[in-house]
């Protein structure tokens, strides 16, 4: 099973800020890495597939990047509707065995 | 838009077997090119990928529940089903489906229903 790490476990950021959350895999993915979005009683919104592709509707302020084992997802000038757990999510296998990260909590400073 | 809906009992007592359906509304559950899936959330804690189903019921499980696991679908009322056998209080959590869409030959979760809270309790 493929382990994904997350980091920090929670990150404390400005509103109007940058955030970083970065993303581990235990062994290469290949870009085949998506970002999730959950707040607080909702359930996980698609934000990027595919390492740095933005899903439908996000706004262009979330940025993927990465390869193989490691992966950053980065939001720029924070906004109050930002602040929620992110997780990363692998898909690399076939037949599939996903996993996904333990999320990164982002909190207002 | 395509929606997802979690249905089933809120309660299930130990020893038991939990069934949840996902009704898809908004599109077939017989597009050719997606899998459909379910994932848990214990209270405060992580997400955990359940298994997936084609609609011509090629099923695929998380290895360490495959044992007490069952996936199904049901095309003619676009639905899919969530069996979990000998259920203990480590089940407990909210349990969402999903839809899976193909990204290469590789899928990812594109849309997610609400979640349901399935509480595991005599």
């Amino acid at each position: 099973e493929i382990v994904m790490t997350q980091s920090p476990a929670t990150l404390s950021v400005s509103p109007g800020e940058r955030a970083t959350l970065s993303c581990r895999a235990s062994q290469s993915v290949s870009s085949n890495l998506a970002w999730y979005q959950q707040k607080p009683g909702q359930a996980p919104r698609l934000l990027i597939y595919g390492a740095s592709t933005r899903a439908t509707g996000i706004p262009a302020r979330f940025s993927g990047s990465g390869s193989g084992t490691e992966f950053t997802l980065t939001i720029s000038s924070l906004q109050s509707a930002d602040f929620a757990v992110y997780y990363c999510q692998q898909y690399n296998n076939w037949p599939p065995v996903y996993t996904f990260g333990q999320g990164t909590k982002l909190e207002i400073k | 838009q395509l929606q997802l809906q979690e249905s089933g009992p809120g309660l299930v007592k130990p020893s038991e077997t939990l069934s949840l359906t996902c009704t898809v509304s908004g599109g077939s559950i017989s597009s050719t090119y997606y899998y459909w899936g379910w994932i848990r959330q214990p209270p405060g804690k992580g997400l955990e990928w359940i298994g997936s189903i084609y609609h011509s019921g090629s099923t695929y499980y998380n290895p360490s529940l495959t044992s007490r696991v069952t996936i199904s679908v049901d095309t003619s009322k676009n639905q899919f089903s969530l069996n979990v056998s000998s259920v203990t209080a480590a089940d407990t959590a909210l349990y969402y489906c999903a839809r899976l869409t193909p990204g290469g030959f590789l899928f990812y979760f594109d849309y997610w229903g609400q979640g349901i809270l399935v509480t595991v309790s005599s």
